[in-house]
């Protein structure tokens, strides 16, 4: 029914401590993507996950990052010791793992690390 | 490395007036190309998909087309309205990697009364 959902809507951090930011896909959806929004750097490719297959992490920018999907529906996206340049909107997709099929994407979180 | 080149970077016109954004890419081995809009503070809504063996896609007051040959893709919008006020994003997905989509940078696009 619904589309894909993102909590919290926004997060507020001081430097240095560990945020986890969670993804409800669409219902059926068996690929689930993660994007990063920043001023002056766009939109840019985190990871992916496509079913049971060993998820794409190759956008990840640190090993700060990681995302973990669970019973393949909900992932989360943790960012440990969080930096000011990690602050940004970060944006989940989903889609049905199909090439040529469209990604519907969440309204986002807003991250600001102080 | 795929590149994607949204120009112009903003666009103001009033209101009745057609809308021409376009987005080029650098390497025509796609699936895919999906035009989004983007509200200030919102997520992504997906407006058109073109696959790559398609030239265009309509939907009501909105067509895309595609030149995968020349790596171009124009999105037009007719009879603008101040609701179409948003930015436009062109995205591609790579055909070697078609889990990502690479985004262009955006038109911000202002439609006046």
């Amino acid at each position: 029914g619904a589309g894909v959902s993102q909590s919290p809507s926004n997060k507020v951090t001081e430097k240095g401590k560990d945020v986890e930011l969670r993804c409800d896909p669409i219902s059926g959806h068996t690929a689930l993507y993660w994007y990063r929004q920043s001023l002056g750097q766009g939109l840019e490719f985190l990871i992916y996950f496509q079913g049971n297959s060993a998820p794409d992490k190759s956008g990840l920018p640190s090993d700060r990052f990681s995302a973990e999907r669970t019973g393949g529906s909900v992932s989360t996206l943790t960012i440990q010791r969080t930096q000011q340049e990690d602050s940004a909107v970060y944006l989940c997709a989903s889609s049905s793992g199909q090439a040529t099929d469209t990604q519907y994407f969440g309204p986002g979180t807003r991250l600001t690390v102080l | 490395k795929q590149e994607v080149t949204q120009i112009p970077a903003a666009l103001s016109v009033p209101e009745g007036e057609n809308l021409v954004l376009n987005c080029s890419f650098t390497d025509s081995a796609i699936y895919n190309l999906q035009w989004f809009r983007q509200d200030p503070g919102k997520g992504l809504t997906s407006l058109l998909l073109i696959q790559s063996s398609q030239r265009e896609q309509t939907s009501g007051r909105l067509n895309a087309s595609l030149d995968k040959s020349s790596g171009r893709s124009t999105l037009y919008i007719a009879a603008s309205q101040p609701g179409d006020s948003a930015t436009y994003l062109c995205a591609v997905r790579p055909a070697d990697s078609w889990g990502k989509l690479q985004f262009g940078a955006g038109t911000q696009v202002v439609v006046t009364p």
